[in-house]
């Protein structure tokens, strides 16, 4: 199947600090990308939808300005966390969908961050 | 809005039997629903789909079905194994939703004992 890479699998930063997240498909091109993000025993909430090549589309109750997304190229989206706080630290998880239009989504394998 | 319950947090199984894991949805019927595998520290991993048509759709060891009267779908692994052992989340996308806009559960954490 389909395999999306996130980099870099955990980071630690100090508050105030910026941090970019990669996310990338290895195989398949992903004109759309989806970031997540997920509290401990909390259900994965989206935060925003990448588009290539367009602005991103952020969720209700997610700050566009201090969640950048760009979507570079066809196979990779990042997420820059800005100013961060120790309520940002929690696990950023990216997803693509199959090409074609089907409806399974492939996840990446994560991100932790922990805001010191 | 949307609301999508998994009422257990954790279920504890013993190695051969079947696990049934429940996810509840209130409000209008989705699309279709999808079932993930996910172990700690890692991204969800898809395991089946199925739609709102489709009452079961089986996949080796797997079997989900979809009471849309209900609104419920059952997720079962036969003769489990501790393998078989981690979270499993069900996800829904409502009609008019983007694709990637799933609903995710809470989930529920699966331990299969030896």
């Amino acid at each position: 199947g389909a395999v999306v890479s996130q980099h870099p699998s955990w980071v630690i930063c100090k508050s105030g600090t910026s941090v970019k997240i990669e996310c990338r498909s290895l195989d398949f091109q992903a004109t759309t990308m989806f970031w997540y993000r997920q509290f401990p025993k909390q259900s994965l909430m989206l935060m925003a939808t990448s588009n290539e090549g367009s602005k991103a589309t952020y969720e209700q109750g997610v700050e566009k300005d201090k969640f950048l997304i760009n979507h570079a190229s066809l196979t990779l989206s990042t997420l820059t966390v800005t100013s961060a706080h120790p309520e940002d630290s929690s696990f950023y998880i990216c997803s693509a969908p199959e090409e074609g239009g089907g409806n399974e989504q492939y996840f990446g394998p994560g991100t932790r961050l922990t805001v010191t | 809005s949307q609301k999508i319950e998994q009422n257990s947090e954790a279920l504890n199984i013993q190695e051969g039997k079947t696990a049934t894991l429940t996810c509840n949805y209130t409000n209008y019927s989705p699309a279709y629903l999808q079932w993930y595998r996910q172990d700690p520290g890692r991204g969800p991993v898809f395991l089946l789909l199925i739609r709102e048509n489709e009452k079961e759709k089986r996949k080796e060891r797997l079997k989900v079905t979809f009471d849309t009267t209900l609104k419920q779908s059952l997720f079962h692994i036969t003769a489990s194994q501790p393998a078989d052992s981690a979270t499993y989340l069900c996800a829904l996308v409502w009609y008019g939703g983007s694709q990637g806009n799933l609903i995710f559960g809470k989930g529920t954490k699966l331990s299969v004992k030896p």
